[in-house]
């Protein structure tokens, strides 16, 4: 059975600061997305790396997959309060076309 | 263009009870797939349709099931309903379900079983 393990949990920050969130897992993925999802809503895709070492940028969000395909990070910079939402780690592996979801990372960022 | 559209958004169930929850997919996605999202548990696959056939399935229970009608449309139905099986109930698009492709989610039908 894959995992994804996602961290920290919670996160509660102010307004301006960064932050860091990480998926670590002991498997190989051959890509990997990350997702926010608020309130009442399904998650929504923001970005999906496919490469070994791959950053891509979206605004002021930054993700990166590793170097061995088994770790990624969501870094973002000077973070807003419409930035708050539970961020979702998933990936695939092989041909399935299944998405094993990390646990979430909650962010609360505060004005 | 319309997103996927769950319903109904919200019900309510005794034990033992089942249920049937309706997704509708973005006009020309063949792929649905569905998810089950609990505080404990997280978001875990339960099946994806494609073509009205399933092609995977996550490791849940034969209680369980589902079906897609050759609109695309997908039903999944859980019988004898017990209290764990409260949850959002997750559905999501794709155009052919590529495992790199652009998946769309709905807003989820929230289930309570008392």
């Amino acid at each position: 059975t894959q995992l994804l393990e996602q961290s920290p949990q919670f996160l509660s920050i102010q307004e301006g600061e960064n932050l860091t969130v990480y998926c670590n897992s002991s498997s190989v993925f051959s890509s990997l997305q990350w997702y926010r999802q608020e309130p009442g809503e399904g998650p929504v895709l923001l970005v999906t790396v496919v490469t070994g070492g791959e950053v891509k940028k979206l605004k002021r969000l930054t993700f990166q997959f590793g170097d061995a395909r088994k770790d990624s990070s969501l870094h973002i910079t000077a973070a807003q309060p419409g930035d708050t939402g539970l961020y979702l780690c998933a990936g695939a592996s092989g041909s399935a076309r299944q998405l094993t979801f990390g646990s979430g990372t909650q962010l609360t960022v505060l004005p | 263009k319309a997103g996927v559209t769950q319903t109904p958004r919200y019900l309510i169930k005794t034990r033992g009870q089942q249920v049937t929850l309706s997704c509708s997919p973005i006009s020309g996605h063949r792929s649905v797939s569905w998810y089950q999202q609990t505080p404990g548990q997280g978001l875990q696959f339960l099946f994806e349709y494609f073509s009205e056939t399933q092609r995977n399935k996550g490791n849940f229970p034969g209680r369980f099931s589902g079906r897609q009608f050759s609109n695309s449309r997908s039903e999944m139905n859980v019988s004898t309903l017990e209290l764990g099986d409260s949850a959002l109930y997750l559905c999501a698009s794709s155009l052919s379900g590529h495992r790199n492709e652009k998946l769309f989610f709905g807003s989820g039908t929230q289930l309570s079983v008392l």
